[in-house]
């Protein structure tokens, strides 16, 4: 099942920009994980916010949670080509992670 | 550390034919995930596994689907018999603590 919903679904902008994704889920969570998929490769995480964290930083990367509207942000800044992937967000289930279906950004040079 | 490592990268396969997926996690992470990877349906959990038990199956499609792990190093996935809707990309992934690290995946056609 999925819990987490990522939006938009694609993003497309210019490189330098600045680009912001969006992810909600549905039940208590103890943390939310971001992971970035490169065409034909497996997922690398990215960053962690746990449930009692606001905002972390890591980068370029800037993640904010808001657990009373049960969704996060995750903020690319100075976007490079490089950052072109997928980008999922995922949550706990005891031992299990929940996913969503990701957006795709494509980041024009 | 080489990370997870996945065979094959690609498999491409008659209708009803038994297909075997491998994984070897990394080293000194004791939680195993199968995952599959479909345009429609996103990344859907199969099964997973805690210090080499299986732990929760209920993601596994139908009978044709079983997972193995019979070492700490070492973990299976196989479909018998295959079909063409079987056709996704398989991961595996380990675990160690709250992070997931996945293997490059396994892109299966049945035609």
């Amino acid at each position: 099942s999925q819990q987490g919903e990522e939006d938009p679904q694609a993003l497309s902008i210019q490189e330098g920009e600045n680009a912001t994704m969006n992810c909600s889920y549905k039940t208590s969570i103890n943390n939310l994980q971001w992971y970035r998929q490169n065409s034909g490769r497996g997922l690398v995480h990215l960053i962690l916010i746990r449930s009692n964290e606001r905002e972390k930083h890591s980068g370029r990367l800037r993640v904010t949670l808001d657990t009373s509207k049960k969704s996060s942000s995750l903020l690319i800044t100075a976007s490079r080509a490089a950052d072109t992937a997928s980008y999922f967000c995922a949550t706990d289930e005891g031992r299990k992670l929940i996913w969503g279906l990701g957006t795709s950004l494509a980041v024009n040079p | 550390d080489a990370g997870v490592i996945q065979s094959p990268r690609h498999e491409v396969t008659e209708m009803g034919q038994e297909v075997t997926l491998r994984c070897k996690p990394i080293s000194g992470h004791n939680s195993l995930f199968w995952y599959r990877q479909t345009m429609m349906r996103g990344l859907e959990l199969l099964i997973y596994f805690n210090n080499n038990v299986p732990i929760d199956d209920s993601g596994m499609p139908e009978d044709r689907f079983s997972a193995k792990m019979p070492n700490a190093s070492f973990s299976t996935l196989k479909i018998q018999p295959s079909e063409p809707r079987d056709s996704a990309v398989y991961f595996c992934a380990s675990v160690r603590g709250t992070e997931a690290f996945f293997g490059q995946g396994t892109r299966l056609t049945v035609v």
